[in-house]
């Protein structure tokens, strides 16, 4: 059964420092990985997508990573922001057909 | 920028009534598509949408959905006769690539509550 399965399930961590966020995905065959990030009561906004052939990506503070072959992805948050807390989650596209496979996400608290 | 928008941003109804949430996607965007998310639960996959028709619906897409898009901006989700499960915040999104590689944007949801 296509799964994506996100750890750890919540993070609190203090505004400046780093974290990375993991994902785990048993979708095949594979088209790309994409990492939203949803705050409270709004919509997921895209923040990376990769393909199968990419290894790491980055948008700002953010840089996502990519093993094909282990079927594992991270999301490195650099220098966090109060604003960067949010769910963060790992979405996954078959190569078969048009929906995204959604993890349960990360939930992420940055305090001061 | 230009954004995807839903109305409206709460809905209450009574089971076994009829609702009709609306989307407008971005304006050159081609594919829409429908997800809803069950509180504490993931985000799934309702439809897809292209060129007037349905392209891939998922189980949950029963006959008591249906999809309409009755002019050329409005992206419209129907449930004929909602049931206390269908309480969830539905999220339009939209594209403007065919690859599969394209981004999808969201709207900021309906949050649909069946008493």
């Amino acid at each position: 059964k296509n799964q994506v399965e996100q750890s750890p399930q919540s993070l609190i961590i203090l505004e400046g420092k780093n974290c990375t966020l993991q994902c785990n995905y048993t979708v095949s065959p594979f088209s790309n990985l994409r990492w939203y990030k949803q705050d409270t009561g709004r919509g997921p906004v895209s923040l990376t997508i990769m393909t199968f052939s990419e290894n790491t990506k980055s948008n700002g503070r953010y840089t996502a990573t990519l093993d094909a072959d282990t079927k594992q992805s991270s999301l490195h948050i650099t220098a966090s922001q109060l604003s960067d807390s949010a769910s963060y989650i790992c979405v996954v596209r078959g190569q078969a057909g048009t929906a995204l496979i959604f993890g349960k996400g990360t939930t992420l608290s940055v305090s001061s | 920028e230009p954004e995807v928008t839903q109305t409206p941003s709460h809905q209450v109804t009574q089971m076994g009534q009829e609702v009709i949430l609306r989307c407008v996607p971005i304006s050159n965007h081609l594919y829409f598509y429908w997800y809803r998310q069950i509180l504490g639960q993931k985000v799934e996959f309702l439809v897809s949408f292209y060129n007037n028709e349905i392209s891939e619906k998922s189980e949950i897409f029963d006959d008591q959905f249906s999809v309409e898009r009755p002019d050329g901006s409005n992206f419209t989700l129907k449930i004929r006769s909602t049931k206390l499960e269908d309480s969830a915040m539905y999220f339009c999104a939209s594209s403007g690539e065919k690859g599969s590689n394209s981004p999808l944007h969201f709207g900021n949801g309906t949050r649909l509550t069946v008493t």
